[in-house]
Formats: structure tokens, sequence, C-alpha cells
């Protein structure tokens, strides 16, 4: 699959902060995915968006499926220590299964 | 949400054996799973879609014949490395493909550290 432009490529934030990143394409999709990798593990499964302008949460999480199909963004409020680790924003277009990846933004928090 | 295992977690082997790594669907039945490879600070990389009673499709650039796939049942998919070399060395992690009327998900195992001498 292709490569998304997924930015900050990395963000050291204090804690309580929220952070905020975001995956552009230069394709449509209809699927975004957003996980978390900790170090040694396989990616963990955020928040899964099927429909363009969808707005869904998961906790301190928000995440976002932009409205021209090309674009997704990823919140996470009132940032932990726990919070630490790699995001990775995939998208996939319908009737194509594959996943294309974004090549992570790492966040590390300051306590 | 659905669980994947993969085992071993990690192995370390000598240059020229095979390794097996395999991958199951624990709560849930997969037609489609897939193998990935991810070096450091790297993203994923797709090597292969595995497809329950058919052959596996490998992407462009992986060696069919090196990185055996057979997914001989709805919860198993499994890859042989064969003939490993420390360039084999990596992360392999696997998914499982979950759909559900109009979604369409995939569920990461956590994957396989290997190590060749």
């Amino acid at each position: 699959g292709q490569q998304l432009n997924q930015s900050p490529q990395s963000m050291f934030i204090q804690e309580g902060e929220d952070v905020s990143m975001n995956c552009t394409s230069s394709s449509i999709f209809n699927t975004w995915l957003w996980y978390k990798q900790d170090p040694g593990e396989g990616p963990v499964l955020l928040i899964a968006l099927y429909k363009a302008g969808e707005l869904t949460s998961n906790g301190r999480l928000t995440a976002q499926f932009g409205i021209t199909r090309k674009d997704s963004f990823l919140n996470i409020s009132a940032s932990i220590p726990s919070d630490v680790g790699i995001y990775f924003c995939a998208g996939a277009f319908y009737n194509d299964y594959k996943l294309s990846f974004g090549a992570g933004t790492t966040v590390t928090v300051r306590a | 949400g659905a669980v994947v295992s993969q085992h071993p977690s990690r192995v370390i082997c000598k240059s020229g054996t095979s390794v097996k790594i395999e991958c199951r669907s624990l709560d849930f039945q997969a037609t489609t799973m897939f193998w990935y490879r991810q070096f450091p600070k790297q993203s994923l990389m797709l090597m292969a879609t595995s497809n329950e009673g058919s052959k596996a499709t490998y992407e462009q650039g992986v060696e069919k014949d090196k990185f055996l796939i057979n997914h001989a049942s709805l919860t198993l998919s499994t890859l042989t490395v064969t003939s490993a070399h420390p360039e084999d060395s990596s992360f392999y992690i696997c998914s499982a493909r979950v759909t559900s009327g109009s979604t369409d998900t995939q569920y990461f195992g956590p994957g396989t550290r290997l190590t060749v001498l």
C-alpha cells in the first residue's frame, strides 16, 4: 500500500497536556484506523472510523475521519505517562482491504 | 476487541535453519490474515496476505519460497522463514481481518522477535 503522511514524527509533551496528530493521503480511503504500539509489542487498535466526517471517542482519545476522505486526526486529552508510545494511522480503500500505514508519531510524556 | 496470539514471542536460531511462527485468532474465525515485518523505528511493512484454503499472495519484493505461509484453518496461519540468515532478523507481526456489516478492521498479534545468528 501507499505510505501515508503522518505528522508530527515525534513529540515531547507535559503530563496533562493535549496531543494532536494527523495523517494525510493522496488517495481517498473509506476506512481510517488508529493504533498504538508499545516497545516490543504489536499495534493495538484504538479507534476505527468508517464514514467521512465521523468523529469518534474512546476515553481520552478522539479521532475524526476527514470530510475529503483523505485525512484523519487523533487527539489525546489530558495526557498521562502511559500514553507514551508510537501511534500509527492506517487507511484502507473499499474492496482493497490492505492497510496503508503512516510512519508513526512517537509520543514521550514528561511527568 | 478480537484477540490474536503469536508463538513464539521471540526466537533465536542459527543461520541456515528454518523457523516457524504461528498466528492464531483466539475468539473468532479469520479467513484472511496478514504478515508484516517491522524494522526498528520504522512502520509496518506488509509481506503477504494469508487466505484460508488458498495460496498466500505476496507483496512485491517478498520471496515466496523464503517466507512460506500456510493458512490451514480459520484460526491459524503460519509463517516459515526458510534457511534464515542474519538479514532476516526482524520483528514479525501478524494481523487478522475482522469484517462485520460495513466495518472492516485488522487486529494485530503481539509480534515475534526473530534473531538469526
